[in-house]
């Protein structure tokens, strides 16, 4: 596709539940980020793959949450038991590079309901 | 300390009219990019316009230009003749050179064009 794209777009979890968001990258992008964005806020930093190498998950609450990027293209953010504080949107991005002077284009998030 | 400053919660201009949105950075590397999204209420993050560290040029892109001030670390959008589409939240975000691995974002300000 022409952009990044995520699903679900909505997902409604019952507290203790699993849950598994997707991410298609802009093909041929090598760098892949994961951020968390509540309600009112500026993202917040979760992930970081180049390729299929997860390179920084400094940003990660909790061992809880997830990610992978198996063949360097699509990517998974997974939430193990989740709680009410997880609620958030929850974006991903994609870059051509992983260099300072190369713009980040944003999918149009998932926004997560635990109750 | 905050990566990345934004101390304008909320901003209103009327229509046609030129607005600034203000943006302070702190880093140490001497490699950087600055970047300005806007984000709808529909939840997307739109990429603007970008300033990298070594430009010696402010960045323009149509109605949005880059005031940088490098000694100041501050990076301002400017947005000439205010459109009512203009509405939204705008958010100022960094990315280093040294790793590139993640953009620092500031908690953003909420843009109303009064009509």
């Amino acid at each position: 596709g022409a952009g990044v794209s995520q699903s679900p777009r909505y997902k409604v979890a019952k507290r203790g539940q699993d849950v598994a968001l997707r991410c298609d990258p802009i093909s041929g992008h090598v760098s892949l980020f994961w951020y968390q964005q509540a309600l009112g806020q500026g993202p917040e930093f979760l992930t970081y793959f180049q390729n299929e190498a997860q390179l920084d998950k400094s940003g990660l609450p909790s061992d809880r949450f997830f990610a992978e990027r198996p063949e360097g293209s699509v990517s998974t953010l997974k939430i193990q038991r989740t709680q009410q504080e997880d609620s958030a949107v929850y974006l991903c991005a994609s870059s051509l590079y992983a260099a300072p002077n190369t713009e980040a284009f944003f999918g149009q998030g998932t926004r997560l309901t635990v109750v | 300390a905050q990566k990345i400053t934004q101390t304008q919660p909320g901003m209103f201009v009327q229509e046609k009219e030129a607005v600034t949105l203000d943006c302070t950075y702190d880093t140490s590397d001497p490699s950087y990019g600055l970047f300005w999204y806007k984000q709808p209420s529909s939840g997307e993050m739109i990429f603007l316009i970008y300033q990298g560290s070594y430009d010696q040029q402010n960045a323009t892109e149509g109605r949005y230009s880059l005031n940088f001030q490098k000694a100041r670390k501050s990076a301002n959008l400017v947005i000439s003749a205010s459109q009512l589409g203009d509405s939204a939240m705008y958010f100022c975000a960094m990315r280093e050179g040294g790793t590139g691995n993640q953009f620092y974002f500031g908690t953003g300000t909420s843009l109303t064009v009064i009509p």
